[in-house]
């Protein structure tokens, strides 16, 4: 079974620019979540999205923004850049319905902004 | 609302030698309790989960963890460290439904092996 597809690995942009980052999900799994990862704040949860609907989202300013598709692919777009979104963006899904399983995490997008 | 503490930054062992890292955690209800790794320029690994029954739960890679209810407490630990055990570990707590809450991870604790 593959596992959790984050693209693409590396990007770089400038200050005001927008980003898009995708991530394909464990086939089957309904739920897809996002978190930002510093080094110095850690992992901070972004969003989860469960059926195209999001459903908990973390305390990020609204420039940060998510979808989620039908066939449970996800995107989430960070516009007017900033240097403090410098950050990984790791993408983690898990079948999301029930009692809680585990979330399966991709290997991340670096983003740098310049 | 949900925290996790995991006190010790970064822990330097021998390999060969025992490892212990610990992590608390802060939760109104019955937590469901995980353990993760990463290694450089990678995601999270999965290595154990706790959510009920025995409070002993083994993982992958000879990890082990034990829930402590008393102590509010869900530490990691290995008997005899391997070098590619270098990494960063975290301990995360969530609610018993899917959707209910997100997953609270702790800061993470960085583990260095020494030959």
């Amino acid at each position: 079974k593959a596992g959790v597809t984050q693209t693409p690995r590396y990007l770089i942009k400038t200050r005001g620019q927008q980003v898009t980052l995708s991530c394909s999900p464990i086939s089957g799994h309904r739920s897809v979540s996002w978190y930002q990862q510093t080094p110095g704040q850690g992992l901070q949860f972004l969003f989860e999205y469960f059926s195209e609907t999001q459903r908990n989202k973390g305390n990020f300013p609204g420039r940060f923004s998510g979808r989620q598709f039908s066939n449970s692919r996800s995107e989430m777009n960070v516009s007017t850049l900033e240097l403090g979104d410098s950050a990984l963006y790791l993408c983690a899904s898990s079948q999301g319905t029930g009692e809680r399983q585990p979330q399966h995490f991709g290997d991340g997008t670096r983003l740098s902004i310049l | 609302a949900q925290s996790v503490t995991q006190p010790d930054i970064h822990i330097t062992v021998s390999e060969g030698a025992s490892l212990e890292l610990r992590c608390n955690y802060s939760y109104g209800a019955t937590p469901y309790l995980f353990w993760y790794v990463q290694s450089p320029g990678q995601g999270l690994q999965l290595l154990l989960k706790y959510f009920s029954g025995d409070t002993l739960v083994q993982g992958i890679k000879g990890f082990e963890a034990e829930f402590k209810r008393s102590q509010s407490s869900f530490n990691l630990r290995k008997p005899s460290v391997h070098w590619s055990d270098a990494a960063e570990y975290f301990c995360a707590v969530g609610a018993l439904l899917s959707g209910n809450t997100p997953l609270v991870f702790g800061k993470g604790t960085r583990l260095s092996v020494i030959a």
